[in-house]
């Protein structure tokens, strides 16, 4: 059974700093590249970033570039996404999303973890 | 970037009723687009991908149709379960954006 299970959200400062992870079992890992989406409260469904399952391409939305820094530990069968910077308008509830197809460029998502909350707040 | 835009936004529909959600794609995508159900306080579900072809487990009533910049998501008897927001999200090159979302409630 796949599983994805997010950490590392919480309440943080304009300016601060978080770093989630996304623990992943229940398939081979290293075969499927990986994303990050997140939905502010109230709000849609915006894709963040992804990385291919080598971890050697990396993709960000133009809201996070220079900011967020995605990365994967295939050894640990664990996706991260470094947040610096971060503004009031990053806060949202962060999914880690499986890819569906085995191939190196993300696609479209057949697995969701339950999200981690990202609060930007003074 | 290519921008994803749905219609409606929200719709109201009877019981068994058929229900239509367009997607609109401000280029050519092919058929790299993907439907998505989330459940009010849910994690989102996959539908549909390749425009047309249902996910493994997802219920024959629905369907989804069109290519290049036009695309549909039918539900062919709307039951109450499918009370939900529903979002497509093209996946042919990066950004994997997605549309705002349709919410679909029962009348």
């Amino acid at each position: 059974e796949v599983q994805l299970v997010e950490s590392g959200g919480g309440l943080v400062q304009p300016g601060g700093s978080l770093r989630l992870s996304c623990e992943a079992s229940g398939f081979t890992f290293s075969s499927y590249a990986m994303s990050w989406v997140r939905q502010a409260p109230g709000k849609g469904l915006e894709w963040v970033s992804g990385i291919s399952g080598s971890g050697g391409s990396t993709y960000y939305a133009d809201s996070v570039k220079g900011r967020f820094t995605i990365s994967r530990d295939n050894s640990k069968n664990t996706l991260y996404l470094q947040m610096n910077s971060l503004r009031a308008e990053d806060t949202a509830l962060y999914y880690c999303a499986k890819d569906a197809i085995r191939g190196v460029i993300p696609s479209y998502f057949d697995y969701w973890g339950q999200g981690s909350l990202v609060t930007v707040s003074s | 970037d290519i921008q994803m835009t749905q219609s409606p936004s929200s719709l109201s529909a009877s019981v068994g009723d058929r229900v239509t959600i367009t997607c609109r794609a401000s280029q050519d995508i092919s058929n790299y687009l993907a439907w998505y159900q989330q459940k009010p306080g849910k994690v989102p579900k996959l539908l549909i991908y390749a425009a047309s072809t249902l996910q493994s487990g997802v219920p024959s009533r629905f369907s989804g149709s069109g290519s290049g910049t036009d695309f549909t998501l039918t539900i062919s008897s709307l039951q109450p379960e499918d009370v939900a927001t529903y979002y497509c999200q093209k996946y042919n090159i990066a950004p994997w954006t997605f549309g705002q979302g349709t919410k679909v409630e029962i009348k």
